[in-house]
């Protein structure tokens, strides 16, 4: 088992481009959540999916932030026009399904690095 | 809501000697509590977590935390702490209050630097 897989490691990015960031959660896995960590902070909650739906976006900044998880592929974070302040560390961390109980498990990828210059 | 405290940003040791990372959390739900390590440049580990069982959680690579509902805390301790152990520290809280979606509430993490 893989793990979850995200990439790319580290992506650079000019203001006014967009960035892709991807996610291929843990085997069995169909909960798919994305964290932003900005510079010295801790971990903030951006977004959580199910297969073909958004079910939480109450982190997500209001404009250019996008994430989808498709029914085939990986969980994709869009983020277009990207501004110096989008600079961060984006993790994702996929689960078990719900009704699991409370000894569910979050498991994160190793994160990717976003520099905008 | 649900929040996460650490009371210290940075935790400095000597190599052999205990470490102790204290976090406090605010719960209005009986919480679900995790410690997570993040070694440089690298991903989040998963140290251990309490999920209403015993109160007294071992995880990984030596490392317990200790569940006290009356202080509302979890704090973090090693009995020896060793140089690969210099990392940063989450604690985080689980979000049970959000229609169970089950959102990660995370501290501000606390830097442990191990002295030779």
């Amino acid at each position: 088992n893989a793990g979850v897989m995200q990439n790319p490691r580290h992506l650079v990015r000019r203001r006014g481009q967009e960035a892709r960031l991807r996610c291929s959660p843990m085997k069995g896995h169909s909960h798919v959540y994305w964290y932003r960590q900005l510079p010295e902070e801790g971990l903030k909650f951006m977004v959580y999916l199910q297969k073909e739906n958004i079910i939480d976006e109450s982190g997500m900044p209001k404009e250019r932030f996008s994430a989808e998880f498709p029914k085939e592929g990986p969980s994709i974070l869009r983020i277009q026009q990207v501004v110096r302040g989008d600079s961060a560390a984006y993790f994702c961390a996929s689960s078990p399904g719900r009704g699991q109980g409370r000894d569910y498990g979050y498991t994160f990828g190793s994160g990717t690095r976003l520099t905008v210059v | 809501a649900q929040s996460v405290t650490q009371l210290d940003s940075h935790v400095s040791v000597s190599e052999g000697t205990p470490v102790l990372l204290r976090c406090n959390y605010s719960s209005s739900y009986s919480p679900s509590l995790f410690w997570y390590v993040q070694h440089p440049n690298k991903g989040l580990q998963l140290l251990l977590k309490y999920t209403s069982a015993a109160t007294l959680v071992k995880g990984i690579n030596g490392f317990e935390a200790e569940f006290k509902k009356s202080e509302t805390s979890f704090h973090l301790t090693k009995p020896s702490a060793h140089m690969s152990d210099a990392a940063e520290y989450f604690c985080v809280v689980s979000d049970h209050s959000a229609g169970n979606n089950r959102k990660l509430i995370w501290g501000l993490g606390t830097s442990l630097a191990v002295n030779p």
